[in-house]
């Protein structure tokens, strides 16, 4: 495809439980950022990767975030021990090179968790 | 720390009225501005950046360093700009976006 995808689309989740969430960025693309939505609220960042290198996690709201993305393409974010505060849309991002500032951000769909 | 505050979370204007979507930041350093628009059913998507000084779809933003502000406007609304808006900020350097938490704009026909 043309796009960011992300998967799954929605994800519905006992608290406690474990959730990974998959982002397929543009081919070639060299960086790649997760955001978390929250219901009426504007898009937060949470990572930042420059090929498989974690250049920015300061976002991540806790240590049970976690994000990789070991061949510096596909990047999994994964949430451990469910909260309901962890409810959001996740959007994943990727850009051909570098920040905001420099190349443009195509955003994907986005992943809706939901946790129970 | 970057703030961005967008003032209205909803708006109506009629078609062929001016639209004006409100946006005021705070940050300390030399900002990028930018807005992105979600319409409905699709990604959010790059509608405009300040530094590039373009009009796309009609659209202006003029980045105001005296009022820290950075709104966009159309002169006059058509049916398909009904969207989600979001004002964004970034620093040179930075990868980080911060958002605003949006206005929903719909256009009366």
């Amino acid at each position: 495809g043309a796009g960011v995808s992300q998967s799954p689309r929605y994800k519905v989740a006992k608290r406690g439980q474990d959730v990974a969430l998959r982002c397929d960025p543009i081919s070639g693309h060299v960086s790649l950022f997760w955001y978390q939505q929250a219901l009426g609220q504007g898009p937060e960042f949470l990572t930042y990767f420059q090929n498989e290198a974690q250049l920015d996690k300061s976002g991540l709201p806790s240590d049970r975030f976690f994000a990789e993305r070991p061949e510096g393409s596909v990047s999994t974010l994964k949430i451990q021990r469910t909260q309901q505060e962890d409810s959001a849309v996740y959007l994943c991002a990727s850009s051909l090179a570098g920040g905001p500032d420099t190349g443009e951000l195509f955003f994907g769909e986005g992943s809706r968790l939901t946790v129970l | 720390a970057q703030r961005v505050t967008q003032p209205e979370k909803l708006l109506s204007v009629f078609k062929g009225a001016p639209v004006e979507l409100k946006c005021n930041y705070s940050y300390s350093g030399s900002p990028e501005l930018f807005w992105y628009v979600q319409y409905s059913r699709q990604r959010l998507q790059l509608l405009l950046r300040h530094i590039s000084r373009e009009s796309i779809k009609g659209f202006t933003a003029d980045l105001n360093k005296g009022e820290t502000s950075f709104h966009l406007k159309k002169p006059f609304a058509q049916e398909e700009d009904s969207a989600m808006y979001y004002c964004a900020l970034s620093n040179f350097g930075n990868e980080k976006l911060t958002f605003g938490t949006g206005t929903r704009l719909t256009i009366i026909p």
